[in-house]
């Protein structure tokens, strides 16, 4: 399990609140993944980044930032735009972005107070 | 773009009895199908995974089958045990950046 970390592993966020997640990997690998998770649905894709300095948009990247100044980092802010943030959030790398297994972290929950 | 379906959400066995879990994709370029068990609070893990040009996979007491043809691909687990309780995700991909997950699978292992 060791090799991608996230933290911290609960967080609360006030009104109109940016916040930042924090995912960490010593693997070596190039690509990195931001999901969300909530009850009773799978996992949606974020921002995923194929190499530093470069990510993408997901399937929900509304109200979300990123940045990939590392190869070892890729944190993720959860800014006031994103109206209902409460949700696991699932970090996740892989050697590179071709069909290559994803590894996740233990994740972070995200709670609005 | 690619859509996953997973049936069933919830599936109760008795340990010992086999479990199957079927997906079907909607994306005929689909070629990596990776399947991932989720203990409560923890993160996903990897169990067993196929790609297209292989109809079948064992790994132990777990089996992923696929059929191309059909766009459906199950995930097998023979004499299960409670250990094997968590939530299963089938997932479905061309390449990693637009990998589909279904909605989950709920597996209880009665002792």
């Amino acid at each position: 399990d060791g090799g991608i970390t996230q933290s911290p592993k609960y967080l609360f966020r006030k009104e109109g609140q940016n916040v930042t997640l924090s995912c960490e990997q010593n693997l070596n690998h190039d690509a990195m993944y931001w999901y969300r998770q909530d009850p009773g649905q799978g996992l949606r894709l974020i921002y995923y980044s194929q190499i530093v300095n470069d990510f993408q948009k997901g399937d929900i990247a509304e109200g979300y930032s990123v940045s990939r100044e590392k190869k070892e980092s890729f944190p993720l802010t959860v800014t006031s735009a994103q109206k209902n943030p409460t949700a696991f959030y699932l970090c996740a790398s892989s050697k590179d972005g071709y069909q290559e297994t994803q590894y996740f972290g233990p994740g972070t929950r995200l709670l609005v107070l | 773009g690619e859509n996953v379906e997973q049936h069933p959400s919830t599936l109760s066995v008795q340990e010992g009895d086999s479990a199957v879990i079927k997906c079907t994709y909607s994306d005929s370029a689909s070629n990596y199908f990776p399947w991932y068990k989720q203990e409560l609070g923890k993160r996903p893990q990897l169990i067993i995974d196929i790609r297209s040009n292989v109809g079948e996979k064992k790994d132990q007491r777990i089996a992923v089958t696929l059929n191309k043809t059909a766009k459906h691909f199950s995930l097998h687990i023979t004499e299960t045990q409670p250990e094997d309780s968590a939530v299963y995700f089938c997932a479905a991909s061309i390449r990693n950046n637009d990998m589909r997950f279904g909605a989950g699978t709920r597996l209880t292992v009665k002792p």
